[in-house]
């Protein structure tokens, strides 16, 4: 079945650090791919997405390019922020019945 | 619009007491999920339904049941709580297209079990 493996985290950077959070997936066809922001005590937002290979999803700064050669969803940020405290799901969606399959969330922490 | 709202926002039980998390969307989304996140856990999938009336399990569905009346609304039953049904629940929904499944989250309830 479809599968998403995410980096364990907590990833802790300093203010204005590169960020990179790793995912790789597993799933037949041409699934979408999203990435899901959850802030503390909220529920979770959508981030970016991409629907299709090389496609590049972008928002607030952070991108992932859609790879079908190495079935990655990597999130990056140049330059992370305090308020980007938060943990973060990589999901797809594929034909099995539409559903999300998460990956099991990475914790970020910035500190000033 | 004011998406997916899910209430209450927190909860006690005690062992054995049942209530029903309410969930309403207006954004006229034919599918509906429900998802309990344990601490520090990801996301699992309780139940979802594809449209009123039409309803179905996902991974972890044993201790609940759900029903889909009308297209907004999406409640989920606890019976007999249990402590191992701590934890935080969300709501969401979409309308799925092709493989393109964009869901809209609730802000979530968190149910603690004593």
């Amino acid at each position: 079945g479809d599968s998403v493996t995410q980096m364990e985290g907590p990833v802790t950077l300093s203010e204005e650090a590169f960020l990179t959070i790793n995912c790789t997936y597993t799933a037949t066809g041409y699934p979408s791919l999203f990435w899901y922001v959850q802030y503390p005590g909220e529920g979770l937002q959508l981030l970016l997405k991409a629907t299709k290979a090389d496609d590049k999803g972008s928002n607030k700064g952070f991108e992932a390019t859609y790879r079908k050669e190495t079935t990655s969803f990597h999130l990056e940020k140049g330059s992370v922020q305090v308020s980007d405290s938060a943990v973060y799901f990589c999901a797809l969606s594929g034909r099995i019945g539409n559903m999300l399959t998460f990956g099991g969330g990475t914790r970020l922490m910035v500190k000033p | 619009n004011a998406g997916v709202t899910q209430t209450p926002k927190f909860r006690i039980l005690k062992i054995g007491q049942s209530m029903t998390l309410q969930c309403a969307q207006d954004m006229n989304h034919n599918y509906m999920y429900w998802y309990r996140q344990d601490p520090g856990m990801g996301l699992k999938l309780i139940y979802y339904s594809v449209g009123a009336g039409i309803t179905d399990k996902g991974e972890v569905p044993n201790g609940y049941n759900v029903s889909r009346s009308t297209t907004e609304d999406f409640p989920l039953r606890l019976e007999l709580a249990a402590p191992s049904q701590t934890s935080v629940y969300f709501c969401a929904s979409s309308t799925p297209s092709g493989s393109y499944n964009e869901q809209f989250f609730g802000p979530g309830t968190r149910l603690t079990v004593l």
